[in-house]
């Protein structure tokens, strides 16, 4: 069966360090994977998204991995604040294009 | 576009009773699904709708759960009868064309089952 996996464990990093999530899958060939931001009580934000032909995405201090041999994607918030507090999801897409969502790492970033 | 928007934002019945969640997508998006979030199972996907018309629905856990979407402006989800561990947050999230562009998602009905 397709399996999504994330750190279950919170991250906690200190403003201005680097923060590095990952992401595992299995049994997927994504033509591309997401990263979402969710804040308690809220939905899902759309981050970014990366192609199974790019290795790397970039949007101001997020940075995106996506290696298909490993089939891992490692998501980076350089320069963290507090503000980057909140849940981060990976997402797949099925063959249908329906998103599949991981179980979400907790980021909390203290000043 | 003021997003997509769910009502109502709380809801709190009782077991036995029927439930209606409501969803305007975003204007001109043609997909649109259900998603179901608690802290067990995370985000599950329940059904997903292309041009207002049901694709897949093996997300939907039993019969008692129903969704439609009769024009391209207006979906419901509908719980009957509800049970205590329908409880969950549910959201509505709509995307144009393929899920490739990203999906924006309501701010969720939180639902209570008592």
């Amino acid at each position: 069966s397709q399996k999504i996996e994330q750190n279950s464990e919170a991250l906690n990093i200190q403003e201005g360090k680097t923060a590095t999530l990952t992401c595992n899958y299995t049994n997927y060939s994504p033509a591309y994977l997401q990263w979402y931001r969710q804040d308690p009580g809220r939905g899902p934000v759309f981050l970014l998204l990366i192609r199974e032909n790019e290795k790397e995405k970039r949007k101001e201090r997020l940075k995106v991995t996506f290696d298909t041999t490993l089939k891992q994607s490692l998501f980076h918030i350089t320069a963290s604040q507090p503000a980057d507090s909140a849940t981060y999801l990976c997402a797949l897409a099925d063959s249908w294009g329906k998103l599949q969502f991981g179980a979400g790492t907790q980021v909390v970033v203290t000043p | 576009d003021a997003g997509v928007i769910q009502s109502p934002r709380h809801e709190v019945t009782e077991m036995g009773q029927e439930v209606t969640l409501r969803c305007k997508p975003i204007s001109g998006h043609n997909s649109l699904f259900w998603y179901r979030q608690t802290m067990m199972r995370g985000l599950e996907l329940l059904i997903y709708f292309n041009n207002n018309v049901p694709i897949d629905d093996s997300g939907m856990p039993e019969d008692r759960f129903s969704a439609k979407m009769p024009n391209a402006s207006f979906s419901t989800l509908k719980i009957q009868p509800s049970e205590p561990r329908d409880s969950a947050v549910y959201f509505c999230a709509s995307s144009l064309l393929t899920s490739e562009y990203g999906y924006t998602f309501g701010s969720g009905t939180r639902l209570t089952v008592v």
